[in-house]
């Protein structure tokens, strides 16, 4: 079966625009996350849902950063009026409890 | 709160001899214990988890790791380091007490030196 895929895989753009990036999780999990890593650094929360409850904000550095997900699969974070700070790759995780995340590969996002 | 300490940023050793990298956890319940390994550029792939059982796990790539609940303690070993091996590691915990929520160690780069 296929993993998590993410797309696109790599985004440059203009800070004060938005940005929307896209999370397929595996099929059947029912967690689903989202992490923001800089470079060589750790990973840092941002969103998380599980199945039909509310998802978990406390994450989310700002309010321009959203996300939302669609008949309990595919997920899409967004980011309104980028600045640079944004700059990092976004990761998307899904998981069946109570086991391990599968992580996708990842959005690398460059604000300029 | 529940929390997960990785000491260690860096960790260097020489191939062929012993490594660890150390992780220790904090939570309310009983944890979930994973390990993660990620190579240049590339996402995070899963190595091993200790969820109940045994407290020595196996995981991929030689790895293995002891939880070892009185030190709240979760180091990840491999007995012979090789140069392939070097990476940035993370550890994670998920509380059973606080749903799906993981909670993530800064990480430590292991170098292997030929």
């Amino acid at each position: 079966g296929a993993g998590v895929s993410q797309s696109p895989s790599n985004k440059v753009t203009e800070k004060g625009k938005d940005v929307e990036l896209r999370c397929d999780p595996i099929s059947g999990h029912t967690a689903l996350y989202w992490y923001r890593q800089s470079l060589g650094q750790g990973l840092e929360f941002l969103i998380y849902f599980q199945g039909n409850s509310a998802p978990d904000k406390s994450g989310l550095p700002s309010d321009r950063f959203s996300a939302e997900r669609t008949g309990g699969s595919v997920s899409t974070l967004t980011i309104q009026r980028t600045q640079q700070e944004d700059s990092a790759v976004y990761l998307c995780a899904s998981s069946l409890a109570p086991g391990e995340q599968y992580f996708g590969p990842g959005t690398r996002l460059t604000v300029t | 709160a529940q929390s997960v300490a990785q000491p260690e940023d860096q960790v260097n050793v020489a191939e062929g001899n012993p490594l660890t990298v150390k992780c220790t956890y904090s939570v309310s319940g009983n944890p979930y214990l994973f390990w993660y390994v990620q190579y240049p550029n590339r996402g995070l792939q899963f190595l091993l988890k200790y969820i109940t059982g045994d407290n020595l796990v196996k995981g991929s790539y030689g790895f293995e790791a002891e939880f070892n609940k009185s030190q709240t303690s979760f180091h990840l070993k491999k007995p012979s380091a090789l140069v392939s091996d070097s990476a940035l590691y993370f550890c994670a915990v998920r509380d059973e007490n606080t749903g799906n929520q993981f909670y993530f160690g800064t990480g430590t780069s292991l170098t292997v030196i030929p």
